[in-house]
Order: C-alpha cells, then structure tokens, then sequence
C-alpha cells in the first residue's frame, strides 16, 4: 500500500544551519505530496504543498521539489531559527480521487540558539 | 480562516468507560478525520467521513466508532475505553475530495486511559 518514510530523528542543528528532512514515498496513481509542521502543543498546520511532478513547494524559507523519478520529496531551509523548533510530517494523498492522507512517522527538529 | 476545533485538550477516562470526542468545523467541508497519533508512529487514520451520515473506515478502526450527524461536527467514540487507546486524538477537514486540497487540523485531544 501506500506509505511514506521519513529520516529518522531527532535532529539537532545551530540557529543559522542548513536544514534537510529527507522524505520518500510509495505509491499508486499521481498524489499530492505535503508537509505539514507540529509546533509544540498544537495541532498540525500545512507548511507547503506540490501536486504535481517537478512542482516546488515554498513557504516561511522551507522548500521541497516533488520528484517522480526518485520518489522524494525532501524539505530544506537555508538557514534555520529557533522558532522551527517542531516536528515535521511528510505526507502524500490516497485513493482513487485523493480523499484522505497517509503520513510520515515524523521528524522532531531542534534549533539551538 | 478555517477553524476546527476539538471539545477537550486533556481528558482523564478509566477502564471501560464509554467516551465521546467530538470536533466541528466552521468551513462547510464535506470531509472529516479521525488520526490518533503516537511516538514513532505518525499519524493513523481511525475513520472518515465524506458526507452527513457516511463513514469509512480507515486503517485502525477497531475499539471505535464515529458519528456525523451534521455536516459540521464529527463525533469519535470509544465504546469501552482501553489503556491501549491512551493517545493523541486529532481530528480534521477537508473540502471536496481532490488530490489538491489540504486538510485543516485542531488542536488534539490528549486523552489518558487509566
């Protein structure tokens, strides 16, 4: 079935660091790939999204290339700050018209200032 | 903005109780989650609902049911609590199925079975 594997965590930088989450999916059909962002004690809220392969997703300095032929949908920022301290979820569409999500385990980021 | 909202942050139940989480949305979404969500895990999908009164189930269904009565409130409910259902619950909308659109989350309920 369909499902999405992410890097494991936690991930440690230095405010100003280059960041990647490495993302990879399988699946059937054409989905929407996502990344949605947990700040602490909240729920999750969408960070950017690609519906098509070759499309970038950009959002608040974060960006992701939905790649076809590596089946990779991997989040970067150039220079990270203490406020993206959260955990970051990949996710993909589902299901012959796309009705519902599958989601990555997750990865916890930290930024130390 | 879209608004989901869940009725409780933290809920305390025991063993066997009967307990009803419940979500609305203010945004006329034909689509309704339930994930709950553990460590390691990411989020699981309980069940859906694409319309008043329909339901589907998702990949961990048992120990649950849901209800949606009204287009806006989507009800969970775990007919005889169980530790193992201790979790984050979090629910979810979505407006007309289609590969491109998002799903608007609340705040989670975090509930602790004892």
């Amino acid at each position: 079935g369909d499902s999405v594997t992410q890097m494991e965590g936690p991930v440690t930088l230095s405010e100003e660091a280059f960041l990647t989450i490495n993302c990879t999916y399988t699946a059937t059909g054409y989905p929407s790939l996502f990344w949605y962002v947990q700040y602490p004690g909240e729920g999750l809220q969408l960070l950017l999204k690609a519906t098509k392969a070759d499309d970038k997703g950009s959002n608040k300095g974060f960006e992701a290339t939905y790649r076809k032929e590596t089946t990779s949908f991997h989040l970067e920022k150039g220079s990270v700050q203490v406020s993206d301290s959260a955990v970051y979820f990949c996710a993909l569409t589902r299901g012959n018209y796309g009705q519902n999500f599958v989601f990555g385990p997750g990865t916890r980021l930290s930024v130390l200032p | 903005d879209v608004k989901v909202t869940q009725s409780s942050r933290y809920l305390v139940k025991r063993t066997g109780e009967k307990v009803f989480l419940e979500c609305v949305q203010d945004m006329d979404h034909e689509n309704m989650f339930w994930y709950r969500q553990d460590p390691g895990l990411g989020l699981r999908l309980i069940y859906f609902s694409y319309d008043v009164k329909m339901k589907e189930k998702g990949d961990i269904p048992e120990g649950y049911s849901v209800s949606r009565e009204k287009k806006e409130r989507f009800s969970l409910i775990l007919e005889s609590a169980s530790t193992n259902q201790t979790s984050m619950y979090l629910c979810a909308s979505r407006g007309a199925s289609g590969v491109y659109n998002e799903q608007f989350f609340g705040p989670g309920t975090r509930l602790t079975v004892l």
